[in-house]
């Protein structure tokens, strides 16, 4: 069952500009986080927004949510090479089970 | 912090063999999940644990059974390996309730020939 798609699907730039990605979503909420995840390896949790937020930051990464649109975006500013990675969000699937349903991902590549 | 381990980083089987992998979580998280993931096919949920001895099946769970005798470990078994079960297996935790932020393990590469 597919709740978050990620929008796009591959992202190339250089380093120190700026990468969005962004996440459409079908159903209500509690909350949508934000993965991480780096080549062949487990995916790293990066910042988690509420349903009654709006925006929120962690450091270089800035997270939109847009409930009236089911969308979300991830901000990554002044990128490096080392944020090259796969990008996916996840929210809630329907009752309180705790699983969470992925969308595909983006895979950012930030070139030296 | 939070540490999730995976028995084996990388594993190589052949079709028909019964094999496990193991997860264990420091944490005290009462869910615990298994993932696999495709190429194109993003994380599908295998099966997933909210408590000992209880187990909930996910979206792909044919071929595939699970044991949680304790709250720290969670395995998955592969009764019959197949080639189509050659994936990335990635095993999570996370405290009960309702959408809380999951904490991964490193995966394992596994592959069945």
């Amino acid at each position: 069952s597919q709740q978050g798609e990620e929008d796009p699907q591959a992202l190339s730039i250089q380093e120190g500009e700026n990468a969005t990605m962004n996440c459409s979503y079908k159903t209500s909420i509690n909350n949508l986080q934000w993965y991480r995840q780096n080549s062949g390896r487990g995916l790293v949790h990066l910042i988690l927004i509420r349903s009654n937020e709006r925006e929120k930051h962690s450091g270089r990464l800035r997270v939109t949510l847009d409930t009236s649109k089911k969308s979300s975006s991830l901000l990554i500013t002044a990128s490096r090479a080392a944020d090259t990675a796969s990008y996916f969000c996840a929210t809630g699937a329907p009752g309180n089970t705790g699983k969470l349903i992925f969308g595909q991902g983006t895979t950012l590549q930030v070139k030296p | 912090d939070v540490k999730v381990t995976q028995s084996s980083r990388y594993l190589v089987k052949r079709t028909g063999e019964k094999v496990f992998l193991e997860c264990v979580q420091d944490m005290d998280h009462e869910n615990m999940f298994w993932y696999r993931q495709d190429p194109g096919l993003g994380l599908r949920l295998i099966y997933f644990s909210y408590d000992v001895k209880m187990k909930e099946k996910g979206d792909i769970p044919e071929g595939y059974s699970v044991s949680r005798e304790k709250k720290e470990r969670f395995s998955l078994i592969l009764e019959s390996a197949s080639t189509n079960q050659t994936s990335m297996y990635l095993c999570a935790s996370s405290l009960r309730g309702r959408s809380y932020e999951q904490y991964f393990g490193p995966g394992t590469r596994l592959t069945v020939t």
